[in-house]
């Protein structure tokens, strides 16, 4: 199993729709969480932090499952400036190595359309 | 500009050459991570340093690549005899201590082997 797990898409979105991707992570002990997203052929930048209760920034909504090791992001409203690639990202608790380094899903690669 | 700072930002280097990328981390932070992303993939982690320490380097190729952060300076990335197969974008990333912080990206070093 991979270690973070993301529908690649491509997800064809109308503008003003809500979508939602989901994540799923193998390491139980993962610590920390969060969405990155990635235009294409820059800088991965991160969006937001995915806390255990559940975390909301403007039309952006991230969900953590522990215990379904599962990490979701919602957005609400979406704009065309949305169009891009979403990492999920988990950190902490890698086995074996003992190193706390990110390790990043392959991405959703989300289009929105006029 | 408080950014990570990479460079450079393009490289072309023949068959054989070295390469060596530069990152300076985010001031204040002291955990430094390196990536590869080939075209149309995913990001690969490669190595996870603190100063003057490499923590975690299993994302390393065996031969050829190496990594330093030393107590000066920015870290480097050295890729030895370089194949057209190492032709990729390279990212650095930092991250704050207590290693389960966010981390923030460099725009990256477009390596190209000719």
């Amino acid at each position: 199993r991979k270690e973070v797990e993301q529908d690649p898409g491509p997800f064809n979105v109308p503008e003003g729709a809500t979508v939602a991707f989901n994540c799923t992570y193998s390491n139980s002990a993962s610590q920390s969480f969060f969405w990155y997203r990635q235009d294409c052929r820059k800088e991965p930048k991160l969006l937001m932090s995915v806390y255990s209760s559940g975390n909301e920034d403007g039309r952006f909504t991230a969900q953590l499952n522990r215990a379904s090791q599962y990490i979701s992001l919602l957005i609400r409203d979406s704009k065309l400036s949305d169009s891009a690639t979403y990492l999920c990202v988990v950190r902490g608790g890698r086995s074996g190595g003992g190193a706390d380094g990110l390790t990043f899903g392959k991405g959703t690669h989300l289009i929105i359309q006029p | 500009n408080a950014g990570v700072m990479q460079n450079p930002r393009h490289l072309v280097r023949r068959r054989g050459q070295e390469a060596r990328l530069r990152c300076s981390p985010m001031k204040g932070h002291s955990h430094v991570y390196w990536y590869r992303q080939l075209p149309e993939e995913g990001l690969k982690f490669m190595v996870y340093l603190q100063k003057e320490n490499i923590i975690d380097e299993s994302g390393m190729p065996k031969e050829r690549f190496s990594a330093e952060f030393p107590k000066e300076g920015p870290s480097i990335l050295r890729i030895q005899q370089v194949v057209r197969g190492d032709s990729a974008a390279y990212f650095c990333a930092s991250s704050g201590p207590g290693g389960l912080t966010e981390a923030f990206f460099g725009q990256g070093t477009r390596l190209t082997v000719v």
